[in-house]
């Protein structure tokens, strides 16, 4: 079973404006970690932001902040004020214990901003 | 702080070939993972270290690939022979601990095609 569902393959921002990524996950373990990175073209996985499963705020990171919502076992990324570097692959993650605390990937979500 | 370096960035070889990567983890990070990305997917995991030894290969084609940490620092891994569908990104990241909750940081990769 997909443990990481991306349903967005890609999407079209304007530059300054927001853009959320949705992002859903399955586990049954009760301590996780969910993780977003960035994938530019030159093909480095860049770390943006990390949430507990026991973190009872969303996580915020500069521009970037995470809609955690654990009963729907979501945890979406929105972007503020696009920048025309924000253009890249996003990808969310998990590590859980059930699963050796490997890190699951989710199928990624194609970034364009446009100026 | 340095982060997680590869080499070499790129490697064009033809099928039957070897080649080898190397990768050095951020200093004082015990858990090292090399990871293969096809085009268009997330990363798969092919093989965990915690320090030099293997927490997880199962996803290693083990009758081509190899890899090793010798003194739990650096790590190589060695396709021989490349066939044409290991054309991928080969990503090394590190970690500092095996936890839900500790970030992997990822190097530039290094991108393998096998003609």
């Amino acid at each position: 079973a997909q443990k990481i569902t991306q349903t967005q393959p890609g999407m079209f921002v304007q530059e300054k404006e927001a853009v959320t990524l949705d992002c859903t996950y399955d586990t049954s373990d009760q301590s996780y970690g969910l993780f977003w990175y960035k994938q530019p073209s030159s093909g480095e996985m860049i770390f943006l932001i990390y949430q507990g499963s026991y973190d009872e705020q969303n996580a915020t990171e500069g521009r970037y902040s995470l809609n955690f919502q654990k009963a729907r076992k979501s945890a979406n990324l929105v972007i503020s004020a696009s920048q025309l570097g924000d253009s890249a692959m996003y990808f969310c993650a998990m590590r859980e214990l059930l699963n050796d605390y490997k890190l699951s990937f989710g199928a990624g979500t194609t970034v364009t901003v446009r100026a | 702080e340095a982060g997680v370096a590869q080499s070499p960035r790129y490697k064009i070889i033809e099928k039957r070939q070897s080649v080898a990567f190397w990768c050095n983890p951020i200093s004082g990070h015990a858990t090292l993972y090399w990871y293969q990305q096809i085009l268009g997917q997330g990363p798969k995991l092919l093989i965990q270290f915690q320090n030099n030894g293997v927490v997880d290969d199962s996803q290693l084609p083990k009758d081509r690939f190899s890899a090793e940490r010798l003194k739990g620092v650096d790590s190589t891994l060695k396709i021989q022979p490349a066939k044409l569908e290991d054309s991928a990104v080969y990503l090394c990241a590190s970690s500092l601990v095996l936890a839900s909750t500790d970030t992997q940081y990822f190097g530039p990769g290094t991108r393998l095609t096998v003609l």
